[in-house]
């Protein structure tokens, strides 16, 4: 069965750097999303992706954030300076249609900003 | 705003007796309402949804939701819990339109005690 993947499991970083966590959708699906989540709350909506731009984000999703699909296959997550509350589960996912499919989950990247 | 809530923190039940996982939601429009567990350590994966149709959806490992609309309901029910059931249950619904992104609730930890 299709799923999606995420690398690395887990990052740690310093504050203040930048990191890319990688995702790769479903192979078939053309809406990708990115969400979070921080240890003991709520998984939130960061933002969904279609045709190359973003079709929606949260105002979790600042201007540190950045989403790219640098090839067919890829789906990335950059957060450009990292700040110690950004450390959470971050999940990708992704589905095939936009109006009322399933979005299927990768296994997230656990982050950790020190 | 579409919203959904989960009244249990977490649910105790001894294996073979049935189960339910509650869910309520607040939604405009037509609601989309889905089942997602996590296993310890593992990502998001779909169970089972309600676009439409009948009230009791079936989903994946045997579990079977209910959709009530005068109680805005949709509570998780399996008719006989494992031990390998244990996990954290979240329910969620798809906002119409856009490009949907899905809201989660807090989440019910289940216990499935041998």
């Amino acid at each position: 069965e299709p799923e999606v993947t995420q690398t690395p499991s887990h990052q740690v970083t310093q504050m203040g750097q930048e990191v890319i966590l990688r995702c790769v959708p479903i192979s078939n699906h053309l809406y990708f999303y990115w969400y979070r989540q921080i240890l003991g709350q709520k998984v939130e909506f960061l933002v969904s992706f279609y045709n190359n731009e973003i079709s929606e984000k949260s105002e979790i999703f600042d201007d540190q954030f950045s989403v790219e699909r640098p090839d067919g296959s890829n789906f990335t997550l950059k957060i450009r300076s990292t700040k110690l509350e950004d450390s959470a589960m971050y999940f990708c996912a992704s589905s095939d249609g936009p109006a009322r499919e399933t979005q299927y989950f990768g296994p997230g990247t656990r982050l950790l900003v020190l | 705003a579409q919203s959904v809530a989960q009244p249990e923190d977490q649910v105790n039940v001894a294996e073979g007796n049935p189960l339910t996982v509650k869910c309520t939601y607040s939604v405009s429009g037509n609601p989309y309402l889905f089942w997602y567990v996590q296993y310890p350590n593992r990502g998001l994966q779909f169970l089972l949804k309600y676009i439409t149709g009948d009230n009791l959806v079936k989903g994946s490992y045997g579990f079977e939701a209910e959709f009530n609309k005068s109680q805005t309901s949709f509570h998780l029910k399996k008719p006989s819990a494992l031990v390998s059931d244990s996990a954290l249950y979240f329910c969620a619904t798809l906002n119409s339109g856009g490009y949907q992104k899905v809201t989660f609730g807090t989440g019910t930890k289940l216990q499935v005690i041998p």
